[in-house]
């Protein structure tokens, strides 16, 4: 069964600080691939999408984005947070097509000055 | 116009009401989504059309009927709901070029009394 594990709940960085935010995922192939990001109630913006080609993916607000097939992760990270950076991120999964895709269970980021 | 547009943005709605959430995308995009998201939880998929059809139901109530009557409208109609079914209702298009992306409306904060 395809699965995508987010293994941190909660992350607190320092402003300025650079970050890092885990995705694992479990799929019989490899998966389209995204992160996106959630302030409190709104809806998801994307950051980044991958399927092939390069495994350091550019997204916007900064954000990049590492795809290992030996180790199943695609790991958000962002050299220099910034207060306006703290939100929910979800990472994702699909088989491509206009099909279901599988979200992680979130890591909330908290950003302290 | 490159956004989802999400009407109402808060509905509050007795058991026995009968009411419609509209969304609303002018991006060219062919398929359309459903999702319902309750707090501290990823979105859970609920719909999707692809071209105007119903391509995918997980199983959802039928007290929950979605309609799509153009390639730039979707609605959710609702009827009969429980306390339960309160919770942010998001709709999400993906475009026919990209690597099957969902771009996402604000929600509707939908409660149930």
């Amino acid at each position: 069964a395809q699965s995508v594990t987010q293994p941190d709940i909660h992350i607190t960085v320092s402003e300025g600080a650079s970050l890092e935010l885990r995705c694992n995922y479990s799929y019989g192939a490899t998966p389209y691939l995204f992160w996106y990001v959630q302030s409190p109630g709104q809806g998801l913006q994307l950051l980044l999408k991958y399927f092939s080609g390069d495994t350091l993916v550019q997204g916007i607000k900064g954000f990049e984005a590492e795809f290992k097939r030996s180790q199943s992760y695609f790991n958000l990270r962002k050299p220099s947070v910034h207060w306006s950076d703290a939100a929910e991120y979800f990472c994702a999964a699909g088989p491509g097509g206009y099909q279901k895709v599988t979200f992680g269970t979130g890591t909330k980021l908290q950003v302290i000055p | 116009d490159t956004e989802v547009t999400q009407t109402p943005k808060h509905l509050v709605m007795g058991m026995t009401n009968k009411k419609s959430l509209k969304c609303e995308q002018h991006m060219g995009h062919r398929a359309m989504y459903w999702y319902k998201q309750k707090a501290k939880k990823p979105p859970e998929l609920m719909f999707v059309y692809s071209y105007e059809k119903l391509s995918i139901n997980e199983s959802v109530p039928s007290r929950f009927s979605p309609e799509c009557p153009n390639s730039s409208l979707l609605n959710l109609h609702l009827h009969a709901l429980q306390p339960e079914d309160s919770a942010l209702y998001l709709c999400a298009s993906s475009p026919p070029d990209g690597l099957y992306e969902q771009y996402f409306g604000p929600g509707t904060r939908l409660t149930v009394t």
